[in-house]
Parts: structure tokens; C-alpha cells; sequence
């Protein structure tokens, strides 16, 4: 069965700091993989995805995340975080083809100090 | 184009009662998944249906059941409710594209059994 790791389960930064959150999966074909951030009492949204292509993936909110297929990983990252960044954070993976579900990692809550 | 409507919002059940979600997708979208989401596990998948089929079926015991509608609407419904069905359920609309599928949230459900 796929599982998605991530690392991190409470990340504290100030304002301005480098956003780095931590995801691996574990299939080991062909995989979809996607972010999600759930804001305080809001829903779940979507951060970026990567289907195939370039490893380097550019989201909204100037977040990008980079696909290594060699590690397993797909980590997030922002180079300089505001407070409105607070949020949880979700990390996901899809096998590719068919009807496959979609695998979540447990979260990681980021909380940014003004 | 309007998002994925939940309904209720909230929903207050003792145990041993029996609910029933709703969930209406965007426009357009003609598969729907259900997750729970609680704070200990995170989102576990329940079950995802297409053309009023279910395609996937996460590790749930058989009391909790999910139907689709040919208007795509789904409905899940939870049987002899028990403490720890307590949680948000999310209903997720399934864009399918040629290079792979984006998943768009609605608000939830958030049940409490007492």
C-alpha cells in the first residue's frame, strides 16, 4: 500500500524565514503528487501538483516544491514565509492510470511569528 | 463556477444513530471521494465514485457507505454512529485530465457523536 511521510508535524518560523517542509512517498511507479494547505477554518486547498515533467514545480502564494524520484521525496518550499502562511500543510500522492486513490500524509502545522 | 457544496455543515448524532452526508460537485466533475479527517490520523480515504460507480474503497468497516447519484451528487451514509466517527468529512470533486487528476475540496462535515 502507497504512504506518504512527512516529517515535520509542527514547524515554527519568524516572518522572513526560509520555508522548508519535508515529504516522502512510497510507490514505486509512476506517481501524481500534490500539496494541500487548509487554512484556520477554511478548506482544504490546492498548493501545486506535479503529474511529469520538469521536477520543479511552481504553486500559488510564490510556493514551489521539487520532485526527486531518486529520494522518494517531493518537499515544499518558500523561500521567505508571512504570517499569513500560517496553516496546515498536506502532502499527497496518486498512482497514475485508473482509479487510484489519493494517499495523505498526516499534516504538518506551520505556525509563523510576526 | 459555484465549489463543492457539504451539507449539513454540522451535525450533532448520539451513538448508535445512523447519518447521511451530502455532497454536491463542481459543475462538470463526474467523480467524487470522501475522506475523514480527524486530528490523530489525519485524511483517510473512504470511498471515491465515478459515473455512479464506486471505483476505490479506503479500509472502513461496512458502516459506512457511499452511493453516487446520476447527477453525480453523492451521498455517504454512517450506520450505528460510535464515538470515534467523530471528525470532519470531506467530499472531494475530481477533475480528470489527460496528465492526471486535481482534486478540489468543499468545506466539510463536521460531525460530533455524543
Amino acid at each position: 500500500a502507497q504512504s506518504v511521510s512527512q516529517h515535520n508535524h509542527h514547524v515554527i518560523l519568524s516572518e522572513a524565514a526560509s520555508l522548508e517542509l519535508g515529504c516522502n512517498y512510497s510507490y514505486g511507479g509512476t506517481v501524481n503528487l500534490f500539496w494541500y494547505v487548509q487554512y484556520p477554518g477554511q478548506h482544504l486547498q490546492l498548493l501545486l501538483k506535479y503529474f511529469s515533467g520538469d521536477p520543479l514545480v511552481k504553486g500559488i502564494k510564490g510556493f514551489e516544491a521539487e520532485f526527486i524520484k531518486s529520494k522518494f521525496s517531493f518537499n515544499l518550499r518558500k523561500p521567505s514565509v508571512q504570517w499569513s502562511d500560517t496553516a496546515e500543510y498536506f502532502c499527497a500522492s496518486r498512482s497514475s492510470g485508473g482509479y487510484q486513490k489519493v494517499t495523505f500524509g498526516t499534516g504538518t502545522k506551520l505556525q509563523v511569528i510576526p | 463556477k459555484a465549489g463543492v457544496t457539504q451539507t449539513p455543515r454540522y451535525l450533532i448524532k448520539t451513538r448508535g444513530q445512523q447519518v447521511t452526508l451530502s455532497c454536491s460537485p463542481i459543475s462538470g466533475h463526474r467523480s467524487v471521494s470522501w475522506y475523514q479527517q480527524t486530528p490523530g490520523q489525519g485524511l483517510q480515504f473512504l470511498f471515491e465514485y465515478f459515473s455512479e460507480t464506486q471505483r476505490n474503497k479506503g479500509n472502513f468497516p461496512g458502516r459506512f457507505s457511499g452511493r453516487q447519484f446520476s447527477n453525480s451528487r453523492s451521498e455517504m451514509n454512517v450506520s450505528t454512529l460510535e464515538l470515534g466517527d467523530s471528525a470532519l468529512y470531506l467530499c472531494a470533486s475530481t477533475l480528470r485530465g489527460d496528465r492526471g487528476d486535481e482534486q478540489y475540496f468543499g468545506p466539510g462535515t463536521r460531525l460530533t457523536v455524543t
